[in-house]
C-alpha cells in the first residue's frame, strides 16, 4: 500500500527565516515524489517533483530513499508562500493516480 | 484555454438525490482524473481515464458512484442516493498525451463542492 505522511498540519514561521516542510512515504517499489501547493482561491498546481530536480520559487526536495522522506526546504521565506502544501506520491511503472499527504498549512508572519 | 473547467462549482443536494458534476479537461489532454476531498485531508483518488476508456478505479468508488468520458473530451461523475459521507470536494484534473508508463502533471480544475444534507 501506498501512503504520504504529513506530520505538521500547520507551520508558522516569520518572513526571512528558512522553511522546512516534512514528507514521509511508504510505498514497497520505486515511487515519484511530488509537492503540489495551493495558493489563497486558487487551484491546486504543481510546485516540483524529485525528477526534476529544480528550485522552483527557491523550494527545494530531495528525495531520501533511506529515509523514505522528501521534505521540502525553502532558506528564506517570504510572505507569498503562505499556502497549503501537498506531498504527493505515483507508483513508477505505469500507475498514473497520485497518492496525497494530508497537506500543511504554511503562514508566513510578517 | 483557460485550464480544466468543473460544473457546477457548488451543489447543495438533499440525502437522497442523484446529483452529476462535469469536468472539460485542457484540450488535447487525453487522461482524466477524479480526486475527492474532504475537510482537514488531501485529495484521494477516485478514477482515471484515458481517452474514453476507464482504466483505474478506487475502492472508493462504491456502486453509487459512475464515472463517464463518452467521446474522450468532458467527463461526468455522478453519485446516486446521496449521503452526508458524500459532501466534499470533488477535483477533476487532466494530463496530456504521453506514453503509458510515463508521467505528465496533472493540471487540476477549482473544483465542485458538494454538500449533502
Amino acid at each position: 500500500a501506498q501512503r504520504v505522511t504529513q506530520p505538521e498540519k500547520l507551520l508558522s514561521v516569520f518572513k526571512g527565516a528558512p522553511v522546512e516542510l516534512k514528507c514521509n512515504y511508504s510505498y514497497s517499489g520505486s515511487p515519484e515524489l511530488f509537492w503540489y501547493v495551493q495558493y489563497s482561491r486558487q487551484r491546486l498546481q504543481l510546485l516540483l517533483r524529485h525528477i526534476s530536480r529544480e528550485s522552483i520559487k527557491g523550494f527545494t526536495a530531495d528525495l531520501n530513499k533511506g529515509e523514505t522522506s522528501f521534505h521540502l526546504k525553502k532558506p528564506f521565506a517570504q510572505e507569498e508562500d503562505s499556502a497549503m502544501y501537498y506531498c504527493a506520491l505515483r507508483a513508477l511503472g505505469g500507475a498514473q493516480k497520485l497518492v496525497f499527504g494530508q497537506g500543511t498549512r504554511l503562514t508566513i508572519n510578517p | 484555454d483557460t485550464g480544466v473547467s468543473q460544473d457546477p462549482r457548488h451543489k447543495i443536494t438533499k440525502r437522497g438525490q442523484n446529483v452529476t458534476f462535469r469536468c472539460d479537461p485542457i484540450s488535447e489532454h487525453n487522461r482524466l482524473y477524479w480526486y475527492r476531498q474532504t475537510l482537514g485531508q488531501g485529495p484521494e483518488f477516485l478514477t482515471y481515464f484515458q481517452n474514453e476508456a476507464q482504466l483505474e478505479k478506487s475502492r472508493l468508488l462504491s456502486d453509487r458512484f459512475s464515472a463517464e468520458r463518452p467521446k474522450g473530451s468532458f467527463s461526468t461523475l455522478e453519485i446516486q442516493r446521496t449521503e452526508q459521507g458524500d459532501s466534499a470536494m470533488y477535483l477533476c484534473a487532466s494530463s496530456p498525451k504521453t506514453s503509458r508508463s510515463s508521467y505528465n502533471e496533472q493540471f487540476f480544475g477549482p473544483g465542485t463542492r458538494l454538500t449533502v444534507l
